[in-house]
């Protein structure tokens, strides 16, 4: 059962170009969330989606950002018009369907893909 | 908000030196607390978890014991090895499905 993918791992964007970052999830996972990691940081929650959902999307930055997670192949995580501040490592995790107590439901993170805005 | 804060690094020790990573946390809720860990170029790994108070994780030889009367986290481990260089994030989560991670602790242990 492979885990978590992301690709690309590296993905180099001059300013002003579009970034897609992508994300297969565990097999049987219904859930995926996206965090950022900055230089020397910690993770950040981006977004909380469901197929063909967005359940929560208060760590999104309110402009260029967007998050989709259609019903057929991966999450896309994108980027538009990219200024340097957006390089980081960004996360991919995913669950299975939240049980009722969501304390006790692990997420499985992926290896991030490490974007540069050149 | 909720918040993790932990002791900044890097940490530096010898083989089979004693570690400890102080974790704190801030909750309005009552949290499950994680310790992570990231190897090199790999992505996030959880290593243990505790989900009430007075609980201790443990995997790999690390603990961690939920302390709720100071809200600490810390992690120990009695004897490092080289493989256990990695950065180490504390994180909390108050019943929802996000994560509060604190900002990460780099460990680097010398043979």
């Amino acid at each position: 059962n492979a885990g978590v993918m992301q690709n690309p791992r590296h993905l180099v964007r001059r300013r002003g170009q579009e970034a897609r970052l992508r994300c297969s999830p565990m097999k049987g996972h219904s859930h995926v969330y996206w965090y950022r990691q900055l230089p020397e940081e910690g993770l950040k929650f981006m977004v909380y989606l469901q197929k063909e959902n967005i359940i929560d999307e208060s760590g999104m930055p309110k402009e260029r950002f967007s998050a989709e997670f259609p019903k057929e192949g991966p999450s896309i995580l994108r980027i538009q018009q990219v200024v340097r501040g957006d390089s980081a490592a960004y996360f991919c995790a995913s669950s299975p369907l939240p049980k009722v107590d969501m304390l006790n439901t692990e997420a499985f993170f992926g290896q991030g893909t490490r974007l540069t805005v050149v | 908000g909720d918040s993790v804060t932990q002791m900044e690094g890097p940490v530096t020790l010898s083989e089979e030196a004693f570690l400890t990573i102080n974790c704190t946390y801030t909750a309005t809720g009552y949290p499950s607390l994680f310790w992570y860990v990231q190897y090199p170029g790999e992505g996030l790994q959880l290593l243990l978890k505790a989900t009430k108070a007075d609980d201790k994780g443990s995997n790999k030889g690390f603990e961690a014991t939920y302390r709720k009367e100071t809200t600490s986290f810390h992690l120990e481990k009695g004897s490092v090895q080289v493989s256990d260089s990695a950065v180490y994030f504390c994180a909390l989560r108050t019943g929802g499905f996000k994560t509060i991670f604190g900002a990460g602790t780099r460990l680097f242990v010398k043979a």
